[in-house]
């Protein structure tokens, strides 16, 4: 199993961008995924999920703001992230969900800053 | 949402030591399925979490049986059997019983 995320960097506040979560090793259409985010220096703190079937769930935090997203026939997970505050800087975490926890991927820093 | 306390926040041991980490739900962590879904993860500086235990007392594979994890309903521990250099890090609870999913504020366990 590998996830390898992308597409993150420095970005200003109000501005958009786009993570994208490349999945090998597994039958990705078959299991729901989830974002996860680790502001610098604090804990864990789950942003969103998708099911296989493409049923969505946000953190009230983000709701309205990002967009998690897939698209099976290339094996990918998106986030997009709207409207970015600097409270939204952290690193991002795609994980595939099992029923028993999670495989994590290594994660992408997204700075929100002027 | 489910608040998940760990104590304590710091854990300074010697190579060879036995700890223990506390982790306390707000709510009660056991399913109507019957399972608790309750998960220890260990992140190393620099690194992703890598998990460690789940369903509260079942050892990832690969992960040395020094860990053990127990507990029930509102409180949960995870044990150390001689810590090893290897182990430092920070340990997280998680639970995803209730959405959302949450995790503890973190343990960093370091050498005295």
């Amino acid at each position: 199993v590998q996830l390898v995320e992308s597409g993150g960097g420095l970005v200003q506040p109000g501005k958009s961008l786009k993570l994208s979560c490349s999945a090998s090793g597994f039958t990705f259409s078959s299991y729901g995924m989830h974002w996860i985010r680790q502001a610098p220096g604090k804990g864990l703190d789950w942003v969103a999920y998708i099911s296989s079937s493409s049923g969505t769930v946000y953190a009230d935090a983000v709701k309205g703001r990002f967009t998690i997203s897939r698209d099976n026939a290339k094996n990918t997970l998106y986030l997009q992230l709207n409207s970015l505050k600097s409270e939204d800087t952290a690193i991002y975490y795609c994980a595939r969900s099992l029923y028993y926890g999670y495989n994590w991927g290594q994660g992408v820093m997204v700075t929100v800053s002027s | 949402d489910v608040v998940l306390t760990q104590t304590p926040p710091t854990l300074l041991a010697t190579i060879g030591q036995s700890v223990s980490i506390s982790c306390r739900s707000s709510q009660s962590l056991l399913h109507s399925n019957g399972n608790t879904y309750l998960n220890w993860l260990l992140q190393r500086t620099g690194q992703s979490p890598q998990p460690l235990i789940y369903l509260v007392s079942k050892l990832e594979s690969g992960v040395p049986n020094r860990f053990s994890g127990s507990g029930s309903g509102t409180d949960f521990t995870l044990k150390i059997s001689g810590v090893e250099a290897e182990d430092l890090g920070v340990y997280y609870c998680m639970q995803f019983t209730h959405y959302p999913n949450t995790f503890g504020a973190g343990t960093k366990l370091e050498l005295k």
